[in-house]
């Protein structure tokens, strides 16, 4: 079945610093989404990604979708304390599942 | 708009005993959907629905029930708890099409001793 992965799986940065998830589906996506979940509480929408080689950013965030359509990143620019917690990507292929990855929490020392 | 509603948001269990988790949006949306999170596993789909009266298995549906007989609710079954069941469950809906948004609840933490 579908498998997406994520590395790593901490990342500890300090203030200031860049920080860049990745993600890797075993197959083709359709699309593929990003979620972030704070400490505590339930993963939030943040992007959706549908074209081969699309590019989106959200003030100090980018997003990426590969080529094949099979993976993707999320890089973060000077890092805030705002920005701990876990970000998830999420991909669907074909079907109504939309298998999320293992996740990347973030911590930032300020 | 209340959003996406899951009652409880705690329950301990003992093996074997039974419970339902229970689901419910004021969105109007077709697709629903149940997570169970537990570390370093991320988010694992364990049954979704793509409208009242249909149902489909995820990732990790075994030990589970589901049923959606309206738009609003979809309850999530649990016929006799595990201690391998101990996780944090959310329930998330969708408008149900090829840009599907989710929408998560706030989450019930289940412990199964």
């Amino acid at each position: 079945g579908q498998q997406v992965m994520q590395i790593p799986q901490y990342q500890h940065v300090q203030e200031g610093e860049d920080f860049t998830t990745y993600c890797n589906s075993s197959t083709t996506l359709s699309n593929i989404q990003w979620y972030k979940q704070r400490p505590g509480g339930h993963p939030v929408f943040l992007i959706q990604l549908v074209k081969s080689g699309e590019v989106k950013k959200q003030k100090r965030l980018t997003f990426q979708f590969g080529e094949a359509k099979k993976n993707s990143s999320l890089h973060i620019t000077a890092t805030q304390t705002t920005d701990v917690g876990t970000y998830f990507c999420a991909g669907r292929s074909g079907t109504y599942k939309y298998i999320f990855g293992t996740g990347t929490r973030l911590k930032v020392l300020a | 708009n209340a959003g996406v509603t899951q009652t409880p948001k705690f329950q301990v269990l003992k093996t074997g005993q039974s419970m339902t988790l229970q689901c419910a949006q004021d969105m109007n949306h077709e697709y629903m959907s149940w997570y169970r999170q537990d570390p370093g596993m991320g988010l694992r789909l364990i049954h979704y629905s793509v409208g009242a009266g249909i149902t489909d298995q995820g990732e990790v549906p075994n030990g589970y029930n589901v049923s959606r007989s309206t738009t609003e609710d979809f309850p999530l079954r649990l016929l006799s708890a595990a201690p391998s069941q101990t996780s944090v469950y959310f329930c998330a809906s969708g408008i149900n099409s090829g840009a599907n948004v989710l929408t998560f609840g706030a989450g019930s933490r289940l412990t199964v001793l």
